[in-house]
């Protein structure tokens, strides 16, 4: 069946540094992706998308990258900053009007 | 801009009581959604509307029933509660009319069974 999962449940990294949250997709159907990041007590907001047809895609920081022949999909967060922890979740719709979500990955920024 | 508004932000009820969770979005959004989220996990798809007059099942449509009431208004139906729908129910829009597009989300409604 369909399924989006992580690899890292938590990812703990120095403020300043790189992050880096990977995410693996099993219908390769899947024609477009989307990470989003919920705040706590929060609903999730849209960060970055990319379609099937590009590997590679950026934003303000951040960068996500799909590889289709292995399924895995990447947000990649350049300088984290302590505002940027939270959970992220990728998302990958396959036609029609449903979104699969991945369990989410919650990033905690040290100071 | 509101965006996507979702009340009541908390209920707690108890098994065999029913309740409605409203939502509306001011985006002029043609397709809505409802999910659910459970502690450590991702969002599953309750119902969705592609637009307005259509309803169609997610993942997990059972013990739920939806109503799209006009392009901004789509509420969610707990006919009898179950402790097993405590959980944290967003609402979402997204304007498919433009193809894939990202959704927006509500900030949640807590509701606790018990």
């Amino acid at each position: 069946g369909e399924s989006v999962g992580l690899h890292l449940p938590t990812l703990s990294v120095q403020e300043g540094d790189n992050s880096i949250i990977n995410c693996a997709y099993s219908n390769s159907a899947s024609d477009y992706f989307i990470w989003y990041k919920q705040e706590s007590g929060k609903g999730p907001q849209f960060i970055i998308d990319i379609r099937s047809n590009m590997d590679k895609r950026q934003g303000q920081r951040v960068t996500v990258l799909l590889n289709k022949t292995v399924k895995h999909l990447s947000l990649q967060i350049a300088a984290t900053q302590p505002g940027d922890s939270a959970v992220y979740f990728c998302a990958q719709r396959a036609g029609g009007f449903k979104t699969i979500f991945g369990a989410g990955t919650r990033l905690f920024v040290k100071a | 801009n509101a965006g996507v508004t979702q009340t009541p932000k908390f209920q707690v009820l108890k098994t065999g009581q029913s309740m409605t969770l409203q939502c509306a979005q001011d985006m002029n959004h043609n397709s809505m959604y409802w999910y659910r989220q459970d502690p450590g996990m991702g969002l599953r798809l309750i119902y969705y509307s592609a637009s307005e007059g259509t309803t169609d099942k997610g993942e997990v449509p059972n013990g739920y029933n939806v109503s799209r009431l006009n392009k901004r208004e789509f509420s969610l139906r707990l006919e009898s509660a179950a402790p097993s729908q405590t959980s944290v129910y967003f609402c979402a829009s997204s304007d498919s009319s433009r193809g894939n597009t990202e959704a927006f989300f509500g900030q949640g409604t807590r509701l606790t069974v018990v």
